[in-house]
């Protein structure tokens, strides 16, 4: 079946960019149908969607984080990617990549926990 | 856009029903019914329980039941057992204005 695996920097200095990337294995990131997707959890916290991408490219955005983050896809290596910039303190979370359908997210990584701080 | 409302905690003893909320507005949970619900055990991530307001994925039981009146919605355990103690979190597409999704403040649920 699909798993999802987040790889990335546990550390990021502030101001910095984050960068993590999500490798799907089981399944091809190119077959329609799903967008891939980034969802974080403060500590301690509820969950934010960040954003997804469909394999074609198209991405969509939470509005309130739009003009600092970007997500790529990678078919060739069946992956995709979260970029993050001008990070702060509350960017601190753990970060899930996850495969979305148009109405849930059905299959989660067990995400990573970014910490930022100097 | 504001997360939804939902209760801090909810409590029952194994065999019961518990009941949990989910509010938001028109533009979100009243006005799609991409209304998903998502059980999250400590240190794990989220697993999808329910999607399309009242659907439930392939594996999980049919002890889990949801339902979405106006601007509220509801999952429902019923036979409380005790691996159901966890987070509970639904989630509304809430793309009125702008592509987004929003989700729950969480629900802890506590079998006694």
């Amino acid at each position: 079946q699909v798993q999802l695996q987040e790889s990335g920097p546990g550390l990021v200095k502030p101001s910095q960019t984050l960068s993590l990337t999500c490798s799907v294995s089981g399944g091809s990131i190119s077959s329609g149908g799903y967008y891939w997707s980034w969802i974080r959890q403060h500590p301690g916290k509820g969950l934010e969607w960040i954003g997804y991408i469909y394999y074609s490219g198209s991405t969509y955005y939470n509005p309130s984080l739009q003009s600092r983050v970007t997500i790529s896809v990678d078919k060739s290596k069946n992956q995709f990617s979260l970029k993050a910039t001008s990070v702060t303190a509350a960017d601190t979370a753990v970060y899930y990549c996850a495969r979305a359908v148009e109405s849930a997210f059905d299959i989660w990584g067990q995400g990573t926990m970014v910490t930022v701080s100097s | 856009q504001s997360a939804l409302t939902q209760p801090r905690s909810v409590s029952g003893s194994p065999g019961q029903s518990v009941t949990i909320s989910c509010t938001g507005t028109s533009s979100d949970v009243g006005g799609y019914n991409y209304l998903s619900w998502y059980q999250q055990h400590p240190g794990k991530a989220p697993k999808l329980m329910i999607y399309d307001v009242f659907k439930r994925p392939s594996g999980v039981p049919d002890r889990f039941s949801a339902s979405k009146s106006g601007n509220t919605a509801s999952l429902t355990i019923s036979g409380l057992q005790a691996e159901d103690e966890a987070d509970y979190y639904c989630c509304s597409y809430a793309g009125t204005h702008t592509f987004n999704y929003v989700f729950g403040t969480g629900t802890k649920v506590t079998v006694l």
